[in-house]
C-alpha cells in the first residue's frame, strides 16, 4: 500500500482557467476528505465522501468548486473560473469506517498557483 | 462550534533537549479526539499521536507524549531528546464523530526548528 497519493503535485494555471486534482486513497478506505491549507494555516475542511457519497460539504466549497467520487475509489476535485485567492494546496485524507483511533491519513497534497 | 488554538507560531530547540507545543481547544462535546500531527517541509502530513477524551492516561509514543488536561481543554505534546528530523509544522487537531462521519479541526501550527 503505497498511502494516499495526489496528482498533479503542483498545477500552475491562469486566472479564470479550470483546474482539476485527483486523490487516490489507501485502498479499501470507504472515507474520504477533501482538505484546504493556505500558508501559515491548519487543514480546513472541504468535503467528505462515504464511499461514492458526498456526505459533507463546507461552506468554503463555493459553486466554482465541484468534488466526485464516482465509483467509491479515487476522487476528483474541480475549480471552476479559478480565481487567485484558490491558490492554496489542496490535500486529501483518507480513513476506513472504523479506523483505530479515527486517524485520517494525508496525502502529500497538489499545489495551486494561480496567477 | 469548535476551535483550536496553537499559541506558538514557532519554536527551536536544541538538539536531544526537550520541547513543549503548546494546544487549547474549546468544544461542548463530551467524547472526542485530539491528535497531533507532523508536516516536514514540502511533505506530507503524518500522525504523531492521539488521545481518546474518555482516557485519563496520557498517550505516550516513543519520544512523544502528551500532557492531556480535559477540564482545562488542553492538549500540549512533548517532544523529548529532540532530533534534527522532527523539524516540522505541527498541528494540533480535535476529531468529533457526527451523523454522517468524522469532522477534524486544525490549529495554525507550530514551526518547531530543532538546532545542531
Amino acid at each position: 500500500d503505497t498511502g494516499v497519493s495526489q496528482n498533479p503535485r503542483h498545477k500552475i494555471t491562469k486566472r479564470g482557467q479550470n483546474v482539476t486534482f485527483r486523490c487516490d486513497p489507501i485502498s479499501e478506505h470507504n472515507r474520504l476528505y477533501w482538505y484546504r491549507q493556505t500558508l501559515g494555516q491548519g487543514p480546513e475542511f472541504l468535503t467528505y465522501f462515504q464511499n461514492e457519497a458526498q456526505l459533507e460539504k463546507s461552506r468554503l466549497l463555493s459553486d466554482r468548486f465541484s468534488a466526485e467520487r464516482p465509483k467509491g475509489s479515487f476522487s476528483t476535485l474541480e475549480i471552476q473560473r479559478t480565481e487567485q485567492g484558490d491558490s492554496a494546496m489542496y490535500l486529501c485524507a483518507s480513513s476506513p469506517d472504523r479506523s483505530s483511533g479515527n486517524t485520517i491519513y494525508f496525502g502529500e497534497g497538489s499545489w495551486l498557483t494561480v496567477v | 462550534a469548535q476551535t483550536v488554538t496553537q499559541s506558538q507560531p514557532e519554536m527551536s530547540v536544541q538538539e536531544a533537549e526537550t520541547v513543549t507545543l503548546s494546544c487549547t481547544y474549546d468544544t461542548s462535546e463530551n467524547n472526542y479526539y485530539l491528535f497531533w500531527y507532523k508536516q516536514p517541509p514540502s511533505r506530507q502530513m503524518i500522525l504523531v499521536i492521539r488521545q481518546e477524551a474518555y482516557k485519563q492516561q496520557n498517550a505516550t509514543e516513543n519520544r512523544f507524549s502528551v500532557n492531556f488536561q480535559k477540564a482545562a481543554k488542553s492538549f500540549s505534546l512533548k517532544i523529548s531528546d529532540s532530533q534534527l528530523g522532527d523539524t516540522a509544522m505541527y498541528f494540533c487537531a480535535f476529531m468529533k464523530h457526527v451523523r454522517t462521519g468524522n469532522q477534524f479541526y486544525f490549529g495554525t501550527g507550530t514551526s518547531l526548528t530543532v538546532i545542531p
